[in-house]
């Protein structure tokens, strides 16, 4: 089946480095992205990465794949107050299309 | 256009009262997606068209609701005999297909629905 899992909650203090984790079912996913909501706002892409890769970084974020346990995580470093959203983790699935399943968001609240 | 455009912005309706939801994908776009949040929970996912293919229903929560898409541009969500638990974000999100990045989804402001 299609399923994207993450944690709910997560609280760092601002300067510390946040981790954030999800884990999905679909083998087949070919791409996965990092999404970010802020409160009001509209969903807006962070980051991807292609599943034949282990590791992305784009200035202060890192992506980890690891695709044999399913398993992808966004690290932020320096973390900032202006940091807080809610972040999707999502998987594109199959070759003829692209259909696109996200998680439930994890809530990242920064403490200044 | 720029962006993805979804209409009505804001929609308060009476339960067992119709509605429809439309969203202008981003010009060029072949693929197309509804989604729907509710208040505090993350994406839902209802339905995805892509190019001339038959679209993916599979996320659509009942019979009350279906959507159709003219081409690859305009669609629209309709809802039938709303309930209360329908209240909730729907938003709309366009992608190429096939570009660098896969397929990287842009959103629409949404569509934010309540059932009184």
């Amino acid at each position: 089946g299609e399923d994207v899992e993450q944690s709910l909650f997560l609280s760092v203090r601002e300067g510390d480095s946040s981790v954030i984790n999800c884990t999905y079912t679909d083998s087949s996913s070919t791409y996965l992205y990092w999404y970010k909501q802020e409160p009001g706002a509209g969903l807006q892409l962070l980051t991807y990465i292609f599943s034949n890769m282990d590791m992305k970084q784009d200035q202060r974020l890192t992506v980890l794949l690891n695709k044999k346990d399913k398993h992808l995580s966004l690290r932020i470093a320096d973390t900032q107050t202006g940091d807080s959203a809610i972040y999707f983790c999502a998987e594109s699935i199959g070759t003829g299309g692209f259909k696109t399943i996200f998680g439930a968001g994890t809530r990242l609240f920064v403490k200044a | 256009g720029a962006g993805v455009s979804q209409s009505p912005s804001n929609k308060v309706t009476e339960k067992g009262k119709d509605v429809e939801l439309r969203c202008d994908p981003i010009s060029g776009h072949t693929a197309l997606y509804w989604y729907r949040q509710r208040l505090g929970q993350g994406l839902e996912f209802l339905i995805y068209f892509q190019g001339n293919s038959a679209p993916d229903k599979s996320g659509l929560p009942s019979d009350r609701f279906s959507a159709e898409r003219t081409g690859e541009s305009v669609s629209t969500l309709t809802i039938q005999r709303t309930q209360q638990e329908d209240s909730a974000v729907y938003l709309c999100a366009s992608s190429l297909v096939g570009q660098a990045g896969g397929n990287t989804i842009y959103f629409g402001e949404g569509s934010w629905l309540t059932v009184v």
